[in-house]
């Protein structure tokens, strides 16, 4: 079975500072995407990042990177310059290969302070 | 691109009435749709998969007689929740991907509340 886990119920961080959120998997197939979604306090599911399992380089979009680790079966998600609009829930989630459903991480509440 | 659209965005109904959310692809066909719960500070969960004419695949544990799917065409699914008690109040989201390669993307979601 595939399982997301994310440790970190909430984070606090300064505004301007970079953040990481944690986020490890488990999986034996050796093909999967992992994925990172937003959820402002709205409700909409804001699609940030994705890295899959081959990919060589650590995947980036503007301030957000993916720290993968697969030997940790690790994909943790960093913030540069942190700013008051990335308070959020993020969600990280991973989908194997086959398989179109996504599975879940209990999610991480970030709060950004002024 | 690739947007999904939900509708009604919130809806209040009675103990016992049924409730109708429809999802739309806006500007893809999307042969699967998946309908995701998600509970107050809680992550989301897979209910079901909608697929286009033929019968939507249901997780464990969810009722299908209760939480009724139908995905008539290429662009809309609907989850219709019958009989509805308190106890079904959630957030309703429902997503899907323009290919296979792609990201789900995600309706706004419904916020379902029985009185």
């Amino acid at each position: 079975a595939q399982k997301i886990t994310q440790t970190q119920p909430g984070m606090f961080v300064q505004e301007k500072e970079a953040v990481t959120l944690d986020c490890t998997y488990d999986t034996s197939d050796p093909s999967y995407g992992l994925f990172w979604y937003k959820q402002p306090s709205s409700g909409e599911m804001i699609f940030l990042i994705y890295q899959g399992s081959y990919d060589q380089q650590n995947a980036t979009e503007g301030r957000y990177s993916l720290n993968f680790q697969k030997a940790r079966k690790s994909a943790n998600l960093v913030i540069s310059a942190s700013q008051l609009g990335d308070s959020a829930m993020y969600f990280c989630a991973m989908r194997v290969q086959g398989a179109q459903k996504l599975v879940f991480g209990q999610g991480t509440r970030l709060t950004i302070n002024p | 691109g690739a947007v999904v659209s939900q509708h009604p965005s919130r809806v209040i109904c009675k103990s016992g009435t049924s409730v109708k959310i429809e999802c739309r692809s806006l500007d893809f066909q999307a042969t699967t749709m998946f309908w995701y719960r998600q509970f107050p500070k809680q992550s989301l969960m897979l209910m079901a998969t909608s697929n286009e004419g033929s019968k939507a695949t249901y997780e464990q544990g969810v009722e299908k007689d209760k939480f009724l799917i139908n995905h008539a065409s290429l662009t809309l699914s609907t989850l219709t929740v019958t009989s509805a008690h308190p106890e079904d109040s959630s957030f309703y989201i429902c997503s899907a991907r323009p290919r296979p390669s792609s990201p789900l993307h995600f309706g706004n979601g419904t916020r379902l509340t029985v009185t």
